[in-house]
């Protein structure tokens, strides 16, 4: 059965620090992996999607890279802002309804 | 372009009482999911539809019921709550697999059910 990690569960970075989040995962038959942003009391934005064929997908400060191999993404946030402040969450995508998420890193940037 | 929609947003039931959950999406979308959020277990997928007129069971199912009888609509309904079935309940939606980047998922803003 697939299952995704995240770890750490939470963390805590001064503001300009640059830092990466973790998702792993058991099995590398994966079609896709998302990122998602989840802000207190509210629903999932989509921050990244990467391709079973890709390896790195890019966004401003975001980059979020996958590695079937291995069974790793990696989550990387540069320059990292308060507005950062958030859960972020890893989805697996192994099919038309098959999305597998992982329980989460909780991001606080201090000021 | 509201993207997903929810209504209710907040809402406390008793034991035993039902309702329906409703989700709207604008985008077009064939795909639509309900998932529960409980603390510490991530997301979990309940009931999901390939397009209008068909449902099917996800992950924990039991104890709810889902109709899609409109493209744009996603009902889930509980027909007699349950303490256990107290979370934070997001539907989604996407496209068909046609593409680069169409298994984005589109998330609404959540409902918050307690059930005493």
């Amino acid at each position: 059965k697939q299952e995704v990690t995240q770890i750490p569960a939470a963390l805590s970075v001064p503001e300009g620090e640059n830092l990466v989040l973790n998702c792993s995962f058991t099995d590398s038959a994966i079609y896709n992996l998302q990122w998602f942003r989840q802000d207190p009391g509210k629903g999932l934005t989509s921050l990244l999607l990467i391709q079973s064929s890709q390896r790195e997908q890019t966004s401003g400060r975001l980059n979020a890279s996958l590695d079937k191999s291995s069974g790793r993404s990696t989550l990387y946030i540069a320059a990292s802002q308060p507005g950062d402040s958030a859960t972020y969450l890893c989805a697996l995508i192994s099919g038309t309804y098959k999305y597998i998420f992982g329980t989460g890193t909780r991001l606080k940037v201090l000021a | 372009n509201a993207g997903v929609t929810q209504t209710p947003k907040f809402r406390v039931l008793k034991t035993g009482q039902s309702m329906t959950l409703l989700c709207a999406q604008d985008m077009n979308h064939e795909y639509m999911y309900w998932y529960r959020q409980d603390p510490g277990m991530g997301l979990r997928l309940i009931h999901y539809s390939v397009g209008e007129g068909t449902t099917a069971k996800g992950e924990v199912p039991d104890g709810y019921n889902v109709s899609r009888l409109k493209k744009q609509n996603f009902l889930l309904g509980l027909e007699s709550a349950a303490p256990s079935q107290t979370s934070v309940y997001f539907c989604a939606s996407r496209n068909l697999n046609s593409g680069a980047g169409d298994y984005e998922q589109y998330f609404g803003p959540g409902t918050r059910l307690t059930v005493t």
